[in-house]
């Protein structure tokens, strides 16, 4: 059951730059996560906005949450090398699991 | 930090074998999740424990079983491994989610996954 799908899929910046990734979901939510995922490992947990934020901040993060359209942006400001990864949002709802998305691959070239 | 282990990163394993994958988490949490990674799919959840000896079928349970003996422990068991099994499997973990509206805002940990082939 894949709630939150991202996009764009893949996405190409120069070093710099600010690359700005959309979640959109179909259901209700308690809140929403973004997770990095760094090719062949694990994923890392980046930051959880609840359904009654409107935007959240962390270091050169920002994420926004608009229930009404089910949407959330990821937002990172001033883009480095080492931020290439893929990037997934999560959507929560009462009594289950993280509903993983198919995720945003970022590349950041220098 | 949290730190979710699981036991290997690499494991190459034949088709009909029974293959068991552990994960072992050190926050003493009561959640503990296995999710198959596969290009084009995302994250797709196969089990999910709440409490020891507790467990709940995700989304594609079909082929696996799991076993919670013991808290920090959640081992994720292919009983007759075939070749649409080979995939990168990620275990994860978290507090409940029955404490309340704050216990839900919280992440799922994760391990750096086992790349599992089946040949």
């Amino acid at each position: 059951s894949q709630q939150g799908e991202e996009d764009p899929q893949a996405l190409s910046i120069q070093e710099g730059e600010n690359a700005t990734m959309n979640c959109s979901y179909k259901t209700s939510i308690n809140n929403l996560q973004w997770y990095r995922q760094n090719s062949g490992r694990g994923l890392v947990h980046l930051i959880l906005i609840r359904s009654n934020e409107r935007e959240k901040h962390s270091g050169r993060l920002r994420v926004t949450l608009d229930t009404s359209k089910k949407s959330s942006s990821l937002l990172i400001t001033a883009s480095r090398a080492a931020d290439t990864a893929s990037y997934f949002c999560a959507t929560k709802q009462a009594g289950t699991a993280l509903i993983f998305g198919k995720g945003t691959t970022l590349s950041v070239s220098s | 930090d949290v730190k979710v282990t699981q036991s290997s990163r690499y494991l190459v394993k034949r088709t009909g074998e029974k293959v068991f994958l552990e994960c072992v988490q050190d926050m003493d949490h009561e959640n503990m999740f296995w999710y198959r990674q596969d290009p084009g799919l995302g994250l797709r959840l196969i089990y999910f424990s709440y409490d020891v000896k507790m467990k709940e079928k995700g989304d594609i349970p079909e082929g696996y079983s799991v076993s919670r003996e013991k808290k920090e422990r959640f081992s994720l068991i292919l009983e007759s491994a075939s070749t649409n099994q080979t995939s990168m499997y990620l275990c994860a973990s978290s507090v409940p989610w029955d404490r309340g509206f704050s216990s839900g805002n919280q992440p799922q940990h994760f391990g750096d996954g086992t790349r599992l082939s089946i040949l």
